[in-house]
């Protein structure tokens, strides 16, 4: 494996029920992010890790919980999800998170609440 | 905050029409800002890095330059595919770790 990668790729769940999404960068990085994209909307940052510290949580709702228990793999956990969450979520790196290094995405998972 | 706005929204290019493409941005302290393409249904893939004013990088056709209010990605002599939707963000040089993304532009190139 390279890169960036994500499973599962496609996801559909009910509003009740909790699920993992997972990621996993094969690229040396110290710093991993979550990003939720919406159709219409620019990226939303979710959550960002340094050196598996979380360091950035934007206003996220509490039934978005990340795991990063080491510096190559990140996990979302979804619990009672509300239909407008359907989007696709993506994984990204970076060598750090100082800005001055690019971040490189997964190819995401799309997630549908019904 | 910190603020990106890209234009056109789309844009719709025959084949080796050459065009450019828009990204105005409104930043505390540039720290870097960020070229991507994004294909339908998958990741955005890298494309360019530019840090300061007057910074040009070039990838085959694309070509992006930087001045102190927006950022241009130039195609030159687009193919088909070229299409897709380009992504610009920026990064600034305050303590949070966010990069603001633009909403893109969506790039058809027809043969």
């Amino acid at each position: 494996e390279t890169g960036v990668t994500q499973t599962p790729r496609h996801l559909v769940m009910g509003m009740t029920n909790k699920k993992s999404l997972k990621c996993e960068q094969h690229l040396g990085h110290n710093a991993m992010y979550w990003y939720k994209q919406s159709a219409k909307k620019p990226l939303e940052l979710m959550f960002v890790y340094n050196f598996k510290e979380q360091t950035e949580n934007n206003s996220v709702p509490s039934r978005f919980s990340p795991e990063c228990p080491n510096s190559s793999h990140l996990f979302l956990h979804l619990h009672t999800l509300q239909p407008e969450d359907s989007a696709l979520y993506l994984c990204a790196s970076s060598q750090d998170p100082s800005g001055y290094y690019e971040q490189y995405f997964g190819p995401g998972t799309r997630l549908t609440v019904t | 905050e910190d603020q990106v706005t890209q234009s056109p929204e789309a844009l719709r290019l025959q084949e080796g029409e050459s065009s450019s493409l828009n990204c105005s941005y409104t930043v505390s302290g540039l720290r870097g800002l960020f070229w991507y393409r994004q294909d339908p249904g998958k990741g955005p893939e890298f494309l360019f890095t530019l840090y300061s004013a007057g910074e040009e990088k070039e990838k085959e056709r694309l070509k992006a330059t930087l001045t102190k209010k927006e950022s241009f990605l130039h195609i030159t002599a687009p193919k088909p595919e070229d299409s897709a939707t380009y992504l610009c963000a920026v990064r600034s040089g305050g303590s949070n770790y966010k990069l603001t993304f633009g909403k893109g532009t969506l790039l058809t190139v027809n043969p």
